[in-house]
This record gives structure tokens, sequence and C-alpha cells, in this order.
């Protein structure tokens, strides 16, 4: 079956690089994403990476895919406090418009 | 563009009862997904319709039913409220098609709370 994993929380300091990990169990995962979710909000989505890619850069944002260990991370450089907020990693076969979520990582930016 | 809008933005039923959520997609957008999100639960896929037509379905209970309208507008019903059902309701839009770019674009939500 299907499934997504995220560590829950995650605490760094402003100005740092912060890194949330993603593990997931659908071989057949073509597209891997990234979303945020802030406070009373939906989901933004931040970036998303194909499967035969191993790394995609966007402005702060690094995304790195280890197909063989089906992990996935998500590194956002010089942390800022309005970069507090859930992260979720989702995956989705790409031959349906039905994404799996992760639980969601909380990321706290401490000044 | 204007995003998706969802309405109304909060809702506050009793058990029992049945609620209609309103979603309309990004403008050219064809398909319109619908996902539960409850702490307890997280994030679940509910359905997808495409072209007036439920293209995918997850694995909830046939209270939890939906349709799209020729305009690519969407509803979705809930019949018999259970206190289960409060949850953040997300719809999330695309262009529909296969191509490798289209990614999905996702509403405010519906807070739905059931008493």
């Amino acid at each position: 079956g299907e499934d997504v994993e995220q560590s829950l929380f995650l605490s760094v300091r402003e100005g740092d690089s912060s890194v949330i990990n993603c593990t997931y169990t659908d071989s057949s995962s073509t597209y891997l994403y990234w979303y945020k979710q802030e406070p009373g909000a939906g989901l933004q989505l931040l970036t998303y990476i194909f499967s035969n890619m191993d790394m995609k850069q966007d402005q702060r944002l690094t995304v790195l895919l280890k197909k063989q260990d089906k992990h996935l991370s998500l590194r956002i450089a010089d942390t800022q406090t309005g970069d507090s907020a859930i992260y979720f990693c989702a995956e989705s076969p790409g031959s349906a418009r039905q994404l799996t979520f992760g639980s969601g990582t909380q990321l706290t930016v401490l000044p | 563009k204007a995003g998706v809008t969802q309405t109304p933005r909060y809702l506050i039923k009793t058990r029992g009862q049945q609620v209609t959520l309103s979603c309309s997609p990004i403008s050219g957008h064809r398909s319109v997904s619908w996902y539960q999100q409850t702490p307890g639960q997280g994030l679940q896929f509910l359905f997808e319709y495409f072209s007036e037509t439920q293209r995918n379905k997850g694995n909830f209970p046939g209270r939890f039913s939906g349709r799209q309208f020729s305009n690519s507008r969407s509803e979705m019903n809930v019949s018999t409220l259970e206190l289960g059902d409060s949850a953040l309701y997300l719809c999330a839009s695309t262009g529909g098609g296969r191509a490798s770019t289209d990614t999905q674009y996702f509403g405010p939500g519906t807070r739905l709370t059931v008493l």
C-alpha cells in the first residue's frame, strides 16, 4: 500500500538551513511534491520533482530525491520566521490527481 | 488569475444533518479533487472530478458524494453528519490533462464543525 512518512517536528534558528525529510513506499510514484500550510490556511505548492530527477533547486528551496532509498528531502536555505509552518510531502503515481500525503512536519524558526 | 475559491469558509452543523460545500477551480482548470484534513487522519483523498465525471474515489463511505458542473465548479455533499466528519475540507484544481507539469493548486478550505 501507499505510505508517506515524515518526522513531526523540526526547530531551527533564523538564518540557518532547514532540512525536512520524507520517505515513501509506492514504487510507482512518479511525482513528488512539497506543500506548505500556514495556520488557518490551505495548502501552498512549494515545489515538485519528477522521479527521474535527482535534484531540483528553486531559489531558497532545494529538493533532493534518492529514488533507490525512496527518500525525499526539502532544504530551505537562510530560514526565516515566515517559513514557520507545516510542510507536507506528497506523492502521486502520475496517472491520477490523487495525492498521498505525509503527516506533515511542523517547522519552528527561532529568532 | 484568481485562485481556487471555496464557500463557505466555515460551517457549523449538528449530527444527522447534511451539508454541501462548493469549490470553484482556477479558470481553465477542468479537474477538481477533494481532500479531508483532520488532526487524527491527516490529509485524505476523497474523490476527483473531471469533465463532470468522477474519475477517482478514495476510501470514504457513501455518505460522501460529489458532482461537477459544466463550468467545472464542483460541490461535495455529506449526508447524515457524524461528529467525526468535523474537518477542514480542501479542494484542489488542475488542468486535468496527463501533462507532466500538471500540478494541484489548493483552495483555502472549508472548516466544518459537527456538534
